[in-house]
């Protein structure tokens, strides 16, 4: 599965728009790319997954370039309940591939008052 | 909808004791995960379930770790002897058969402490 690179960390303030770019290069033809967050105490919490151009929901968009190396996940108007880890993962479809999930690090986002 | 119930939240033992964690995934999800995540890192995958078999256990210590799941609903996660290095949180996941690529949904985990 395709490894992914994001930053390690990320300070905030609320109402700002935060952007955390992910990327990766080897991401193969039927690989999806698919967001989590994580609360201190909790377990990872699906937020957005997209394949190409660009995915909104309630909580996120995620922007993607028509190569598909790279990712970009989009919060609007942080609070500090965004405060949180967000990890970019790439996976294809069946639960074969989704148990192979490489989570990494992921990114630290501080919302600061 | 319940989500993926684990218990104990919390378990602190001292270092050569047993322990084990339970979990029951949604209902109707046919994979289990079971993930070990150390602090300040992502989940790392222990081992993976399909129904009752277990698919994936590649990265399971076997001399000290086993996992069940006997009728392929809920499913125990078991270290005997636990070591000081053992101390971390586990977590278990489910996903349906049909689910979105990589969706995984997990529980709010096991943390264990050894003394």
């Amino acid at each position: 599965l395709a490894k992914t690179t994001q930053p390690i960390s990320m300070d905030s303030y609320e109402g700002q728009e935060v952007n955390i770019t992910c990327s990766h290069n080897n991401i193969a033809t039927n690989d999806y790319i698919t967001w989590y967050q994580q609360f201190p105490s909790q377990g990872p919490r699906f937020i957005i997954q997209g394949y190409k151009t660009k995915v909104t929901n309630e909580v996120a968009s995620l922007f993607i370039p028509a190569d598909r190396k790279s990712s970009t996940l989009s919060l609007p108007r942080v609070s500090l309940s965004d405060t949180a880890v967000y990890y970019c993962l790439v996976a294809a479809e069946g639960s074969g591939n989704t148990g192979k999930l490489i989570f990494g690090q992921g990114t630290t986002l501080q919302v600061k008052p | 909808e319940a989500g993926v119930v684990q218990s104990p939240r919390y378990k602190i033992i001292e270092k050569k004791q047993p322990v084990a964690f339970w979990c029951n995934p949604i209902s109707g999800h046919n994979t289990l995960y079971w993930y070990l995540q150390n602090l300040g890192q992502g989940p790392e995958l222990l081992i993976r379930y399909e129904n009752e078999e277990a698919v994936d256990d590649s990265q399971l210590p076997k001399d000290r770790f086993s996992a069940e799941r006997l009728k392929g609903v809920d499913s125990t996660l078991k270290i005997q002897p636990a070591e000081l290095g053992d101390s971390a949180v586990y977590l278990c996941a489910s996903s349906p058969s049909y689910g979105r690529a990589g969706e995984l949904f997990f529980g709010e985990g096991s943390r264990l402490t050894v003394l």
